[in-house]
């Protein structure tokens, strides 16, 4: 079966750096998305991982082995309003994408 | 650019009667439109998955009859909630994809209660 595991939560303080893991199982593979999601609000687009490596993006950045079936999101210089949860996300072969539950993450100042 | 817009943003309706739900491509034509549903503190749900012009794909358990949905043309799907019962107050968000792009582009979604 296809599967998407994170965390359910995780807590940080404001400033510092947090990395949130994802290990996937999907049937064959086309990407692997992190999204994030404000409560009440709809998920918004941080990064897309198809090749191996790190991928940057300001304070955000993406990291994707496919031997592995694992990606992590790192955030670096930490703000209060990270607060929220991040999901990540599978592309498999017929272009589904495949959601994990979402990792709620706390920034404590 | 690829702005999806949602409407209305939330309903409150009765038991028994319909609600339709509108999603937007604003800037791009999308030839596949999603529909999920979330609950409070789940994760996204996919309900079906729409083509313009055919007819959408459900997922299992997801009753086709009771959530109606209409892919109208490259810039429009309608998700009608029929004979709605307070078990279908949710969070309903509509995703957007461009042709050869993998991204999909959220609304801003729905909150529907049924009383």
């Amino acid at each position: 079966g296809q599967n998407i595991d994170q965390p359910t939560e995780m807590t940080a303080t404001e400033g510092a750096i947090v990395q949130i893991n994802c290990t996937y199982q999907t049937s064959g593979f086309n990407g692997l998305f992190w999204y994030q999601q404000h409560a009440g609000e709809a998920p918004t687009f941080l990064s897309y991982n198809v090749l191996d490596g790190l991928e940057e993006k300001g304070r955000f950045s993406s990291f994707l082995s496919r031997s592995k079936g694992y990606s992590y999101l790192l955030l670096k210089e930490l703000q209060m309003k990270d607060s929220a949860s991040y999901l990540c996300a599978g592309l498999d072969s017929n272009y589904q994408l495949i959601w994990g539950a979402g990792t709620k993450l706390i920034i404590k100042p | 650019g690829a702005v999806v817009s949602q409407h209305p943003s939330w309903v409150i309706c009765k038991s028994g009667t319909s609600v339709k739900i509108e999603c937007r491509s604003l800037d791009f034509q999308a030839t596949t439109m999603f529909w999920y549903r979330q609950f409070p503190k789940q994760s996204l749900m996919l309900m079906a998955t729409s083509n313009e012009g055919s007819k959408a794909t459900y997922e299992q358990g997801v009753e086709k009859d009771k959530f109606l949905i209409n892919h109208a043309s490259l810039t429009l799907s309608t998700l009608t909630v029929t004979s709605a019962h307070p078990e279908d107050s949710s969070f309903y968000i509509c995703s957007a994809q461009r042709e050869r792009y993998n991204e999909q582009f959220f609304g801003p979604g729905t909150r529907l209660t049924v009383l």
